[in-house]
C-alpha cells in the first residue's frame, strides 16, 4: 500500500545534541509537511514543502530546518534541542490539486530529551 | 483568517449509543472541512472530508458529519459507539486561498465505556 513512513518511530537524544528525523512517501505527492504534536495538544505546522519551495511557519523556530533531496524522501533537523522540543513529530502528504486535496499522515516519531 | 473550535476536551459514551463530537469554524471564504482520528502513539487517519459537493458527509468506519453553514458547524456523528472508537478526534479547517496549511482545533478525546 502506498504510504508515509517515518523514521524512527522513537528516537531518544541528549540534550543539544542534532538529531535528523526521515520521513519517505510512496504516493508521489508533491507537498511534504512537518508537525509538532505535543502531548494533548493538535498538531503545530512547522513548515513544508511545495515540491522543492520551502515554506517557512513564521513562528517556527530557527532550531528546526528541513531537507528534501527528492520527491520521496524528506528531512527534519533539529539542531540543539532543548527539553520543550520533546514530542511527536508528525510527517504528512497531500497532492497539491486545490485546497480539498486531504493530507496523509505518517506514524509519527516520537522524541524525548534527556 | 480561519479557526477551528471543538466543544469538549473530553466525551464519554457507552458501548452503542450515539456519538457527537462538536467542531465549530470560521473562515473567510468557504472552507474545506476535515475530520481526522488519532489513536494513541500513530498518525492522523482521515475520517472524512467536507468538499462543497455534498453537505452530509459520510467517512470511514461508520462515522458522518454534516456541514450547515447557518451554523458554521460540522459536527461528526456515529449512531452506535463500539470500544475501537475510543481515540482522540481533530477537526481541521482550510480555505482555499492559496495557503495549504490545515488549521486544527484542540482536539476531542473520545472514551466508550462498556
Amino acid at each position: 500500500d502506498a504510504m508515509v513512513i517515518q523514521n524512527p518511530r522513537y528516537q531518544v537524544t541528549q540534550f543539544g545534541k542534532p538529531v535528523t528525523l526521515s520521513c519517505s512517501q510512496t504516493l508521489n505527492h508533491n507537498v511534504m509537511y512537518w508537525y509538532q504534536q505535543k502531548s494533548s495538544q493538535a498538531p503545530k505546522l512547522l513548515f513544508h514543502y511545495y515540491d522543492k519551495d520551502f515554506n517557512n511557519e513564521a513562528d517556527t523556530p530557527d532550531n528546526f530546518q528541513s531537507r528534501r533531496p527528492n520527491t520521496s524522501f524528506c528531512f527534519l533537523d533539529i539542531r540543539s534541542p532543548g527539553l520543550g522540543d520533546a514530542a511527536m513529530y508528525l510527517c504528512a502528504t497531500s497532492r497539491d490539486g486545490g485546497g480539498w486535496q486531504p493530507q496523509h499522515f505518517g506514524d509519527g516519531t516520537r522524541l524525548s530529551i534527556l | 483568517a480561519q479557526s477551528v473550535t471543538q466543544l469538549g476536551s473530553h466525551v464519554s459514551v457507552s458501548e452503542g449509543a450515539l456519538v457527537l463530537l462538536r467542531c465549530n469554524y470560521s473562515s473567510s471564504v468557504p472552507p474545506y472541512l476535515f475530520w481526522y482520528v488519532q489513536y494513541p502513539n500513530q498518525g492522523l487517519q482521515l475520517l472524512l472530508k467536507y468538499t462543497s459537493a455534498a453537505t452530509l458527509v459520510k467517512g470511514i468506519n461508520g462515522f458522518e458529519a454534516e456541514f450547515k453553514k447557518s451554523e458554521t458547524s460540522f459536527h461528526l456523528t456515529k449512531p452506535s459507539a463500539h470500544m475501537s472508537d475510543a481515540a482522540e478526534y481533530f477537526c481541521a479547517v482550510k480555505a482555499d486561498t492559496g495557503r495549504r496549511a490545515l488549521t486544527f482545533g484542540s482536539g476531542t478525546r473520545l472514551q466508550v465505556q462498556p
